[in-house]
Formats: structure tokens, sequence, C-alpha cells
């Protein structure tokens, strides 16, 4: 089965930190994903990874950065967290257009 | 660009009766579609998907959906709910000659189930 593990399930951080959300996947996909959740907008794409220190902004990148420094690893930046950023953050993996898999996700309050 | 409505946020079902969840998308090409559902503090799990071979696409756990191009429209049913498939359901479009071949959602449909 393939596995997508996040680092954390509930995360309480201040206005101003920096933040990092840590994903790993045990499949060997070239192709990660960072998302955020939020009550009837679905699931949004904020960065995504095609390849080891590559990366592509989706649709709302603003206020967050991306590392892929190894292929099974993909980190999530705030740079300064703030209250708009409290969200659930689900991250995934995919080999080349097939399905993608999701972890848990990570609920993030950002008081 | 490509889209995802789901028409309804919320349904609400008895169990042993018929469950509809509507979609309709727009989408510059030939698009894949996949419907996701996530459970309570769980992850997404794909329920089915579409990628241009029959129209009529079975998933797991008796839910089945069906492609209608001239309607753009891929709603999933199942013939008679559970108590658990209460859950939140996603409608996702794929255009795969699109950078990242990247995924778009729908807003979500909450499914009660009651007894």
């Amino acid at each position: 089965d393939v596995k997508v593990t996040q680092s954390s399930r509930y995360l309480v951080k201040r206005t101003g930190e920096k933040v990092f959300l840590e994903c790993v996947q045990d499949m060997d996909h070239e192709n990660m994903f960072w998302y955020r959740q939020d009550p009837g907008l679905g699931l949004r794409l904020i960065y995504f990874s095609y390849d080891v220190k590559m990366k592509e902004k989706g649709d709302i990148p603003e206020g967050y950065s991306v590392s892929r420094e190894k292929k099974e690893r993909f980190s999530l930046i705030l740079e300064s967290a703030s209250t708009n950023q409290t969200s659930m953050y689900l991250c995934a993996s995919r080999l080349g257009v097939e399905t993608q898999y999701f972890g848990p996700g990570t609920r993030l309050l950002v008081l | 660009a490509q889209s995802v409505t789901q028409l309804d946020s919320h349904v609400s079902v008895s169990e042993g009766t018929p469950v509809l969840l509507r979609c309709n998308y727009s989408s510059s090409y030939s698009p894949s579609l996949f419907w996701y559902v996530q459970h309570p503090n769980k992850g997404l799990q794909l329920l089915l998907k579409y990628t241009s071979a029959a129209t009529l696409v079975k998933g797991i756990n008796g839910f089945e959906a069906e492609f209608k191009k001239s309607e753009t429209s891929f709603h999933l049913t199942k013939p008679s709910a559970h108590m658990s498939d209460a859950a939140e359901y996603f409608c996702v479009v794929s255009d795969r000659r699109a950078a990242g071949n990247k995924l778009t959602f729908g807003g979500g449909t909450r499914v009660l189930v009651k007894p």
C-alpha cells in the first residue's frame, strides 16, 4: 500500500512564527503536492513538485514556500504565519498521471 | 481553464435509500474525472476514476458514476446507502495536458445518512 505521512496531525502556532509542515511518501513517486482545505472551497493547490529540487506554484502560493531536497520528502513552509493561514493542509503524491494518494492532513491553527 | 461544480453542499439520505451526488465540470481538453471520499479525520480516498474508457465507471463500496460529455456531468450514485457512507465527497477534474497534470476540486458534498 502507498503510504503518505505528514509530520503532525495538529499544530498551534502564533502569528509571525515560521512553520514547517513535512510530508513523506514511500512509493518513489516523482510528483508531490501541497493543498489547503477550507469548508465549501474544496482543496486548493498551493505548490507542487515534479522532481527533486523542482517546484511549481499552484493556485494560491502567496505566503508559502516549499522545499524538495529528497524525492520522498516535500516540505511546506509558512515564512510568517498569519491567522488566515489557519486551515487543514493535505499532502499528496502521484506517479506520472496516475492516481493521487493523500496523507491524513495537518490541522493548523494560527493564533 | 478547468473547473468543477458540486451542485449540493449537503445531502441527507435514509439508510437503504439511493444516493445521488451531482457534479458538473468544464475543461478545455478531454478530462480525467475522479470522485474522492473523506471520512472524518481521515485523508482522501479514491472512489473511482474516468479516463476515457467506459462511460459508466464502477468504484469501491458499491459506488458508480456516469460520464456524460453532452451534459458535462459526472454524477455519483449508490443504490442503497449505508451508515458508513457518511462522509464528504469531492468531484475532481484533471487536465492531462496541463503542466503537472493538476487536479481541480469541487467544493465538496457532505453526506448524512439517517438510520
